[in-house]
């Protein structure tokens, strides 16, 4: 089965906070992906990352940055967190469109920011 | 560029009663499309997918969804809604020409006893 975690479920933060969300696949997937999830928003993409080092910006990237440094853990960073930063993350991972299609979700971190 | 609309945020629908969820899509190219389920407090699980072979796919839990062509749509359904399908539900579409899923702002179902 694959497994994609992620370091928290709940995350309660300061204004101005550095806060950093981890998230790890156990599938070998090349690709990893951020999204925020806001009702009747849907989900958005952040950023994703085709490759270890490798990133590319999503629809909503402002605030944000990414690192990729090995294969299996895909990090979402928040500079300085500010309170329209509180949202559902939630990280995926897949393998390149020409295999499988599916993208594997985490269960989510849930970010407070106050 | 690709899109999905969902037609209603919310549909509740009777136990046992046909369960219908909406999904109409705009692509330039032959599109990919999924339907993803997220029970309360999980992340999101493939229910099923097209992706060009037949028309009409079957998912996990009972759950179908036919593409047609001609009307852009890719809706969901079952033939008798369960206490259990109670949850958040998302079509979304890709193209093949990269890695990302568009995803529509979700139905939630609801379930009346």
């Amino acid at each position: 089965d694959v497994k994609v975690t992620q370091s928290s479920r709940y995350l309660v933060k300061r204004t101005g906070e550095k806060v950093f969300l981890e998230c790890v696949q156990d599938m070998d997937h090349e690709n990893m992906f951020w999204y925020r999830q806001d009702p009747g928003l849907g989900l958005r993409l952040i950023y994703f990352s085709y490759d270890v080092k490798m990133k590319e910006k999503g629809d909503i990237p402002e605030g944000y940055s990414v690192s990729r440094e090995k294969k299996e853990r895909f990090s979402l960073i928040l500079e300085s967190a500010s309170t329209n930063q509180t949202s559902m993350y939630l990280c995926a991972s897949s393998l390149p469109w020409d295999t499988t299609y599916e993208q594997y979700f985490g269960p989510g971190t849930r970010l407070t920011v106050t | 560029a690709q899109s999905v609309t969902q037609l209603g945020s919310h549909v509740s629908v009777s136990e046992g009663a046909l369960v219908l969820l909406r999904c109409n899509y705009s692509s330039s190219v032959p599109p990919y499309l999924f339907w993803y389920v997220q029970y309360p407090n999980q992340g999101l699980q493939l229910l099923l997918k097209y992706t060009s072979a037949a028309t009409l796919v079957k998912g996990i839990n009972g759950f179908e969804a036919e593409f047609k062509k001609s009307e852009t749509s890719f809706h969901l359904t079952k033939p008798s809604a369960h206490m259990s399908d109670a949850a958040e539900y998302f079509c979304a579409v890709t193209s093949n020409r990269d890695d990302k899923i568009i995803f529509g702002k979700g139905t939630r179902l609801h379930i009346l006893p």
